[in-house]
């Protein structure tokens, strides 16, 4: 069964930095396409990164140059360090699995909560 | 405001049929790249409904269907069940911005 789990999610300040977690099970991330994926309170989905299986890394315009996504095989798991964090980037972070590389998300986690404030 | 546009709210009764639309250009729908459909309750991971613009992912009841024509795109739920409120995102990809959008999600509520 694929599952995916999410951690790291905190209360940090503006100007701070957050790197988050996901956890896979049930497949292997370096053979598919992961992905972050945010919905701040009472907005929509927006997403956020992806990385592919051969490692290219693309950004929405919103975080290029703060966020940085990338894996660790030996543990199966997907990172996403956040840097010079705004209020703007307070949400739930979702992990989102895009199997094929066909642009959709068959599998998603739970979510991690970011809040940035002072 | 999202590029692809859905309706904020839909409703029906039990056992009606509604549908949610999604309204793209000529750099996403229009551009012949597919449109996917979720389902969301708060607090819970989004659940992928629809892929490739008509077909089912799997375990989704065959009450759920989608269509795509020109630069819209359309998500039908017959014999609407409790249940079935959610949140619905429409998603696809827009190769002008070159990235994937959703759009700004229809809350469904059942009557």
């Amino acid at each position: 069964e694929v599952q995916l789990v999410e951690s790291g999610g905190a209360l940090v300040q503006p100007g701070g930095s957050l790197r988050l977690s996901c956890a896979a099970s049930g497949f292997t991330v370096s053979t598919d396409y992961m992905n972050w994926v945010r919905q701040a309170p009472g907005k929509g989905l927006q997403w956020v990164s992806v990385i592919y299986r051969h490692g290219a890394t693309y950004y929405a315009d919103s975080v290029k140059g703060r966020f940085t996504i990338s894996r660790d095989d030996s543990k199966n798991t997907v990172m996403l360090q956040m840097n010079s964090l705004r209020p703007e980037d307070t949400a739930v972070y979702y992990c989102a699995r895009d199997e094929g590389g066909y642009n959709f998300f068959d599998s998603w986690g739970q979510g991690t909560l970011v809040t940035v404030s002072s | 405001q999202s590029v692809l546009t859905q309706p904020p709210s839909v409703s029906g009764a039990q056992g009606q049929r509604v549908t949610i639309s999604c309204t793209g250009t000529t750099s996403n729908i229009g551009a012949g790249y597919d449109v996917h459909w979720y389902q969301h309750r708060p607090g819970t991971a989004p659940k992928l409904l629809i892929y490739s613009s008509t077909d089912r992912s799997s375990g989704v009841p065959d009450r759920f269907s989608g269509s795509k024509s020109g630069t819209s795109a359309s998500l039908a739920i017959t014999g609407l069940q409790a249940e079935d409120e959610a949140d619905y995102y429409c998603q696809s990809y827009d190769n002008v911005l070159s990235v994937v959008l959703f759009g700004g999600g229809t809350k469904l509520t059942v009557l």
